[in-house]
């Protein structure tokens, strides 16, 4: 089946500073990935779709400015998260469909990266 | 505005007996919907989907049921197992194309005890 694979699955990081995720589809080549965040206890969020070539689409209130999205190529999206503060600490997953699958492939998630902001 | 709602936060049902998780959706434009486990800290796991077409689409155990008058589809475990705990999330989008967006509900915490 389609993996996606998610880089760091844990960081803790200093107020102000920056953090990269990234993700990988393994065997399978994704032209949109998603990005969702977790709080505890909720639901997961969508904040953008990264679009390979081009730029990612955000979803009302979140800041593109401080959630920088780059989808080089068909196999990573990077995910990063700017100057970043405690209230950003908080569970990322990406996902992407394997669009060689037709319509209807589920949507699969990675395994998340858990932020930790201090 | 929650477009996907799952109202029951948690469901604790007898192993071997059926689970029945309750999802109901605001946005008449869905019509495609999916249900996905979840582990902590790990991200989700399709169980399986169906499309507005439909009213039932059976896999192994899980059975998906979609009442698209009362905006309103369920997932029903039978036999309930032990590794079934988790909580399960159902979702929804317009279209199952690959870059249709998913709406996921609050999800419900399935407890399956001995």
């Amino acid at each position: 089946g389609a993996v996606v694979s998610q880089h760091p699955s844990w960081v803790i990081c200093k107020s102000g500073t920056s953090v990269k995720i990234e993700c990988r589809s393994l065997d399978f080549q994704a032209t949109t990935m998603f990005w969702y965040r977790q709080f505890p206890k909720q639901s997961l969020m969508l904040m953008a779709t990264s679009n390979e070539g081009s730029k990612a689409t955000y979803e009302q209130g979140v800041e593109k400015d401080k959630f920088l999205i780059n989808h080089a190529s068909l196999t990573l999206s990077t995910l990063t998260v700017t100057s970043a503060h405690p209230e950003d600490s908080s569970f990322y997953i990406c996902s992407a469909r394997d669009w060689g699958r037709g319509l209807g492939s589920p949507l699969h998630f990675g395994n998340g990266t858990r932020l930790t902001v201090t | 505005d929650q477009q996907v709602k799952q109202n029951s936060p948690s469901l604790s049902v007898q192993e071997g007996r059926i689970s029945i998780l309750n999802c109901d959706y605001t946005n008449s434009m869905f019509d495609y919907f999916l249900w996905y486990k979840k582990y902590p800290a790990e991200g989700p796991t399709f169980l399986i989907s169906i499309s507005s077409i439909k009213d039932k689409n059976e896999d192994g155990r899980f059975t998906v049921f979609l009442n698209k008058s009362a905006k309103h589809l369920s997932l029903h475990i039978v036999p309930s197992q032990p590794g079934d705990s988790a909580v399960y999330f159902c979702a929804a989008s317009v279209g199952p194309g690959t870059a249709s967006k998913l709406t996921f509900g609050t999800g419900t915490r399935l407890q399956v005890t001995l």
